[in-house]
């Protein structure tokens, strides 16, 4: 049973471009979560999706970021115009079901904005 | 505000020696607390959880983390550190119907031979 998976691992845009990341979470889970990761600093919360609706987007900025979890196929974290400051690294949960709450971790995506 | 907070950013110890690292947490009901463990270039693997009962809870790699409602801390403790511990460790705070973790900027664990 694969883990979550991610890909690419590290994704570089110039700024102004556009950057899809994607997960696919473990076989069975409903439950994806996105969170992003600067140097010296934990994980925020970005978004929380299951499958085909938005529970939870407090943690996205309010402009040129976007997530879904489609019916079938991965979940996407879409940031359009790439600024410098959106570098980081960008890592994807899921969980299995609405009484399970053990998460499991992708390795993440850097992103890096030139 | 539901915050954690991991007041030591790095932590070195010798190999053999004793560890504890400590997490305080801010929640306005009763958590579940999580501690993970993060190696370079990998997602995050769960150590341990609270979530109930008794406040000593085991978890894998030979940790061990304790609930202290009156100081709202679940520090991470293990008698004997190997080489192999050293990694980035985080702790975390889970609302009851799991729609938001909230995490601590971590802790740095160097290991010394």
């Amino acid at each position: 049973n694969a883990g979550v998976m991610q890909n690419p691992r590290h994704l570089v845009r110039r700024r102004g471009q556009e950057a899809r990341l994607r997960c696919s979470p473990m076989k069975g889970h409903s439950h994806v979560y996105w969170y992003r990761q600067l140097p010296e600093e934990g994980l925020k919360f970005m978004v929380y999706l299951q499958k085909e609706n938005i529970i939870d987007e407090s943690g996205m900025p309010k402009e040129r970021f976007s997530a879904e979890f489609p019916k079938e196929g991965p979940s996407i974290l879409r940031i359009q115009q790439v600024v410098r400051g959106d570098s980081a690294a960008y890592f994807c949960a899921s969980r299995s079901g609405s009484t399970n709450e053990k998460l499991f971790f992708g390795s993440g995506t850097q992103l890096s904005v030139l | 505000a539901q915050s954690v907070t991991q007041p030591d950013i790095h932590i070195t110890v010798s190999e053999g020696a004793s560890l504890e690292l400590r997490c305080n947490y801010s929640y306005g009901a009763t958590p579940y607390l999580f501690w993970y463990v993060q190696s370079p270039g990998q997602g995050l693997q769960l150590l341990l959880k609270y979530f109930s009962g008794d406040t000593l809870v085991q978890g894998i790699k030979g940790f061990e983390a304790e609930f202290k409602r009156s100081q709202s801390s679940f520090n991470l403790r293990k008698p004997s550190v190997h080489w192999s511990d050293a990694a980035e460790y985080f702790c975390a705070v889970g609302a009851r119907n799991f729609n938001k973790f909230y995490f601590g900027s971590g802790t740095k664990l160097n290991v010394k031979p």
